[in-house]
């Protein structure tokens, strides 16, 4: 079966610009992640979907982050504007089920703000 | 909140020996799930082994096995005859029923020839 896509897989802005993040969920599975991985660490959980519905985003910073997935299918992350410490490694994941089935990543799409 | 903790930044271990990560969390749930992942450089995460908190026997799968202590809130990660391709960072993760998760901080394994 397919895996997870993402696109791009590398991005370079400027502070202040906007940038959008791109994911494709293996087909059938009902729930989807983002996380933020910044360089040394795990990631971090920043919006979980069931379905189309956010079934978590506690951690996202929603001055400047959002992301949505129409549909229920694939799904966007977007950033505006960008900071310096939006640099990280942002990864979409997906699984069929929440809870303890488990989730496969994406390949992520680094993202460089300077 | 919950909070997951990887004492070991770095390891290292000799091609064929045993290596052990430590995971250590924090909870006041009763039923959750545990997940050891494996990231190799510039490759995407892969489940390696996973463990429901409700099962008393620990998970193994091949080489990889868990020692899964409940009360003392440890989930460590054993490896068996180490292999080159066992280089990689790896995470342990809990994730409780409604599928949130925390991750470590990752622990860095290499695997000497």
């Amino acid at each position: 079966e397919a895996g997870v896509a993402q696109s791009p897989r590398y991005k370079i802005i400027e502070k202040r610009q906007s940038v959008a993040f791109w994911c494709n969920p293996i087909s059938g599975h009902a729930t989807l992640y983002w996380y933020q991985q910044i360089l040394g660490q795990g990631p971090k959980l920043l919006i979980q979907f069931q379905n189309n519905g956010v079934v978590d985003d506690s951690q996202l910073p929603k001055d400047r982050f959002s992301a949505e997935r129409l549909k229920g299918v694939d799904s966007t992350l977007k950033i505006q504007p960008a900071k310096l410490e939006d640099s990280a490694v942002y990864l979409c994941a997906s699984s069929l089920v929440q809870g303890d089935t488990e989730a496969f990543f994406g390949q992520g799409t680094r993202l460089t703000v300077v | 909140a919950q909070t997951v903790t990887q004492s070991q930044p770095e390891m290292s271990v000799q091609e064929a020996e045993t290596v052990t990560l430590s995971c250590t969390y924090d909870t006041s749930e009763n039923n959750y799930y545990l997940f050891w992942y494996k990231q190799p450089p510039s490759r995407q995460m892969i489940l390696v082994i996973r463990q429901e908190a409700y099962k008393q026997q620990n998970a193994t799968e091949n080489r990889f096995s868990v020692n899964f202590q409940k009360a003392a809130k440890s989930f460590s990660l054993k490896i068996s005859d180490s292999q080159l391709g066992d280089t990689a960072m790896y995470f342990c993760a809990f994730v409780t029923n409604a599928g949130k998760s925390t991750f470590g901080d990752g622990t860095t394994l290499t695997v000497k020839p």
